[in-house]
């Protein structure tokens, strides 16, 4: 069983589309995350998500917004789509413990192109 | 600012011998430090984590890091490499005031030739 799953895998689409990518967790955690892997393999979080509450918003054009429907699922729209938003995007989860001394799962990734 | 920094984008190291993956962090006060491995068109995986305690940390296929305070230093090591370790690996740091919040270093490739 896929512990995070995100679809779809590849999405490629012309500039100035909307798109969204979904994230699922069936681990039972908690806190959900999207990050960013830039094509240098730099990796930024973008977001995160506790139990549907969003706990973090990094700096990230409004053009983008997650949405958490429940704690399982974390999606992720973005709008009016730039050159600049091609990046490998992905999905994590983890479960907060005592002192918040805990690791995240990956999700496999969306290659997202934008042409 | 807290961050990690991993200064070697890339290591060749030849199968059966130990290699070593740089990272130091720039964290006030005890950091809370990862590894993880990143395998070709997949997401990350954990390998190890340093919370507390033992200054050498065991994790997962054979892979161990040691916590070095004086020079805020967590290099992950193995003592024989293997082919099959070649790979993209991140050492991150928790964020000292926000527990949700990691910072991920650069990436280093790693490179095991048989």
């Amino acid at each position: 069983d896929t512990a995070v799953s995100q679809t779809p895998k590849y999405l490629v689409t012309q500039m100035g589309n909307d798109k969204s990518i979904k994230c699922e967790q069936n681990l039972g955690h908690d806190t959900m995350y999207w990050y960013k892997q830039d094509s240098k393999k730099f990796l930024k979080i973008m977001f995160s998500y506790n139990n549907k509450e969003l706990i973090i918003n990094e700096t990230v054009p409004n053009r983008f917004s997650p949405k958490s429907p429940d704690k399982a699922h974390l999606n992720l729209h973005i709008n009016s789509l730039e050159l600049g938003d091609s990046a490998v995007y992905f999905c994590a989860s983890s479960q907060p413990s005592g002192g918040g001394l805990y690791e995240q799962f990956f999700g496999p990734g969306t290659r997202l192109t934008v042409l | 600012a807290q961050s990690v920094a991993q200064p070697e984008d890339q290591v060749n190291v030849a199968e059966g011998n130990p290699l070593t993956v740089k990272c130091t962090y720039s964290v006030s006060g005890n950091p809370y430090l990862f590894w993880y491995v990143q395998y070709p068109n997949r997401g990350l995986q954990f390998l190890l984590k340093y919370i507390t305690g033992d200054n050498l940390v065991k994790g997962s296929y054979g892979f161990e890091a040691e916590f070095n305070k004086s020079q805020t230093s967590f290099h992950l090591k193995k003592p024989s490499a293997l082919v099959s370790d070649s790979a993209l690996y991140f050492c991150a740091v928790r964020d000292k005031y926000n527990f949700n919040k990691f910072y991920f270093g650069s990436g280093t490739k790693l490179n095991v030739k048989p």
